[in-house]
């Protein structure tokens, strides 16, 4: 496997609070992507970088940030947490883009 | 807009029944093609990646095709069994998208013993 590792794995917090999530691989890899699933909708991908201080935004971005300092560390922030951003949120990464994604194991976020 | 869409949304099995998956999308510009699946709770497992000047790729029991003219692909699962069960999603990468993948909705598969 992968060495991608997504912390932390399970929150729950309130409307209005900020929350940052945390992907870190072991793999060298230049891109990495953050995706949400949930029911009927599938995943979708919220934010990408393609290199390290290199971001651009995915189909849901609305309502995220994120940031990559590193290349081990993908950090996505939700500014205010709302109830429309429970989701189940997984982090992925591919050498070059083109290859195949290698994906986290997720982390349930429940905002209340 | 690239759209995925994946038929049926489930599917039920006896054990030891050969099937296959079906996966189309809209715009055949493509960079490639890739087969995941994920188990209950847990994250995606890239099973087969189909480059789009392939017709197909192999791993085991399992054979993935592309149709790139047409817009489809299938994931053929041999001899099947209990522990296939899991959602198996198909996901593109369009050319000119930065390589970001456009995933189906999955399909449910359920083996029964």
């Amino acid at each position: 496997d992968a060495g991608i590792t997504q912390s932390p794995r399970h929150k729950v917090t309130e409307t209005g609070t900020p929350v940052t999530l945390r992907c870190h691989q072991t793999e060298n890899h230049r891109y990495m992507y953050w995706y949400r699933q949930d029911p009927g909708h599938g995943l979708r991908l919220i934010h990408y970088s393609y290199g390290v201080k290199d971001t651009d935004k995915g189909e849901v971005s609305d309502g995220y940030s994120v940031s990559r300092s590193k290349t081990e560390d993908f950090l996505l922030t939700l500014e205010s947490a709302t109830s429309s951003q429970t989701s189940v949120y997984f982090c992925a990464i591919s050498e070059r883009g083109v290859e195949t994604q290698y994906f986290g194991p997720g982390t349930r976020l429940l905002v209340l | 807009k690239q759209e995925v869409t994946q038929i049926p949304a489930a599917l039920s099995v006896p054990e030891g029944e050969n099937l296959v998956l079906n996966c189309s999308f809209t715009d055949s510009a493509i960079y490639n093609l890739q087969w995941f699946r994920q188990d209950p709770g847990k994250g995606l497992t890239s099973l087969l990646l189909i480059q789009s000047s392939q017709r197909e790729q192999t791993s085991g029991r399992l054979n993935a095709s592309l149709d790139k003219s047409s817009g489809r692909s299938t994931l053929y699962i041999a001899a099947s069994q209990p522990g296939d069960s899991a959602t198996y999603l198909c996901a593109v990468i369009l050319t000119g998208s930065n390589y970001k993948l456009t995933f189906g909705k999955g399909t449910l598969l359920t083996v029964n013993p």
